[in-house]
């Protein structure tokens, strides 16, 4: 089935510095990136959207500034959180659509926890 | 505001039990519903996914739909420990579209 591969697992940095998460969809394109960040006890909250080749879209509240996305290719998207602080720590997952993208159409990676100390 | 709502329990259902989880959205131009299983610290997990109005079953797992009164819901049958989890509804509007989450009900299953 569809595989969505999410590096790192886990991270902890200092505060200020900042983190590259990277997505790669391993046996299909991903034509379409999904970025969430879950806080503990709390639903997944879609951040932004990324399209192949284009600009990505944010939700309202989410600075793009800080929250950086990339999504040059059509198997790999990144979001890197910039000059972090520790009410940045939480779980950011990716969801990856596209064809043959899952059964459902959307293939998730395995989150990485971020913590910011 | 679109909105997915889910009672975040936690609901507490003995081995062997029917686990029954409700969902209700705001829009009523949704498109597709899913059910996802999360485990503490995992990512979500698909368990069913329901187009149209009425039942799909799958195994031990009934999805219900009810576009009319914007409701779906997950019933889960011989619960067993091991389903003891949070199930997150999630809708989108059109396919291969955003997924709105529910804030997800936590379930226990006691043996």
């Amino acid at each position: 089935g569809a595989v969505v591969s999410q590096h790192p697992s886990w991270v902890i940095c200092k505060s200020g510095t900042s983190v590259k998460i990277e997505c790669r969809s391993l046996d299909f394109q991903a034509t379409t990136m999904f970025w969430y960040r879950q806080f503990p006890k709390q639903s997944l909250m879609l951040m932004a959207t990324s399209n192949e080749g284009s600009k990505a879209t944010y939700e309202q509240g989410v600075e793009k500034d800080k929250f950086l996305i990339n999504h040059a290719s059509l198997t790999l998207s990144t979001l890197t959180v910039t000059s972090a602080h520790p009410e940045d720590s939480s779980f950011y997952i990716c969801s990856a659509s596209g064809e043959q993208g899952g059964n459902s159409g959307y293939t998730f990676g395995s989150g990485t926890r971020l913590t910011v100390v | 505001q679109k909105e997915v709502e889910q009672n975040s329990g936690p609901l507490s259902v003995p081995e062997g039990a029917i686990a029954s989880l409700n969902c209700t959205y705001s829009d009523r131009g949704s498109q597709s519903f899913f059910w996802y299983r999360q485990y503490s610290g995992k990512s979500p997990e698909l368990i069913m996914s329901i187009y149209s109005n009425g039942d799909k079953e799958d195994g031990r797992f009934t999805a219900q739909l009810n576009k009319a009164s914007q409701y779906v819901s997950l019933l889960i049958r011989d619960s067993q420990p091991s389903d003891s989890a949070t199930y997150l509804c999630a809708v989108n509007y059109n396919q291969g579209g955003k997924l709105i989450f529910g804030q997800g009900t936590e379930l226990s299953v006691k043996p």
